[in-house]
């Protein structure tokens, strides 16, 4: 079946600098990929979205790309601010799928100043 | 406007208890999601309303009873839940398909005594 498989945290990093959380997925067909955001005590807020194979989807300084040849969605920021500090889900939908989200497991950023 | 409103907040219900979890979107969706999610965990799909009909059950015990009044709202029933039904519980909307990019709530923090 469908899966997402995201990078071991917690991450922890300093100010200012680079991120990559590591998202990779098995599925059926063409799926549509996202990552959520969910800051302590909140729901989750949809950070970015790709479509279709090299589709980048970018949101608040946030990027990632659509690497069908990989099956990755990495996410990526250039320099992290302390409000960063959240649990970050890759997941995926499509076809197959009856429009369910398959989640990745979540990786939990902190950033320190 | 993306807002996906739930009440109550929080919720402290004892075993014997029935409450309700109310779920409400103006974005002119008409899929409808309850998810259940335990700490440092994704999110686990509960149920799936398609044009107020119930799509999708994740063979959920049925002390949990959803219910679609409208378009606009979803409601989750709650009676004689288990102390380890506590958990954070989301709604989320979308537009019916496959690949549509679902929009969540807050949340609400269930404890069960």
């Amino acid at each position: 079946g469908d899966s997402v498989t995201q990078m071991e945290g917690p991450v922890t990093l300093s100010e200012e600098a680079f991120l990559t959380i590591n998202c990779t997925y098995t599925a059926t067909g063409y799926p549509s990929l996202f990552w959520y955001v969910q800051y302590p005590g909140e729901g989750l807020q949809l950070l970015l979205k790709a479509t279709k194979a090299d589709d980048k989807g970018s949101n608040k300084g946030f990027e990632a790309t659509y690497r069908k040849e990989t099956t990755s969605f990495h996410l990526e920021k250039g320099s992290v601010q302390v409000s960063d500090s959240a649990v970050y889900f890759c997941a995926l939908s499509g076809s197959g799928n009856t429009g369910k989200l398959i989640f990745g497991q979540g990786t939990t950023l902190q950033v320190k100043p | 406007d993306t807002e996906v409103t739930q009440t109550p907040k929080h919720l402290v219900m004892g075993m014997t208890n029935k409450k309700s979890l109310k779920c409400e979107q103006h974005m002119g969706h008409r899929a409808m999601y309850w998810y259940k999610q335990k700490a440092k965990k994704p999110p686990e799909l509960m149920f799936v309303y398609s044009y107020e009909k119930l799509s999708i059950n994740e063979s959920v015990p049925s002390r949990f009873s959803p219910e679609c009044p409208n378009s606009s709202l979803l409601n989750l029933h709650l009676h004689a839940l288990q102390p380890e039904d506590s958990a954070l519980y989301l709604c989320a909307s979308s537009q019916v398909g496959l690949e549509e990019t679902q929009y969540f709530g807050p949340g609400t923090r269930l404890l069960v005594l």
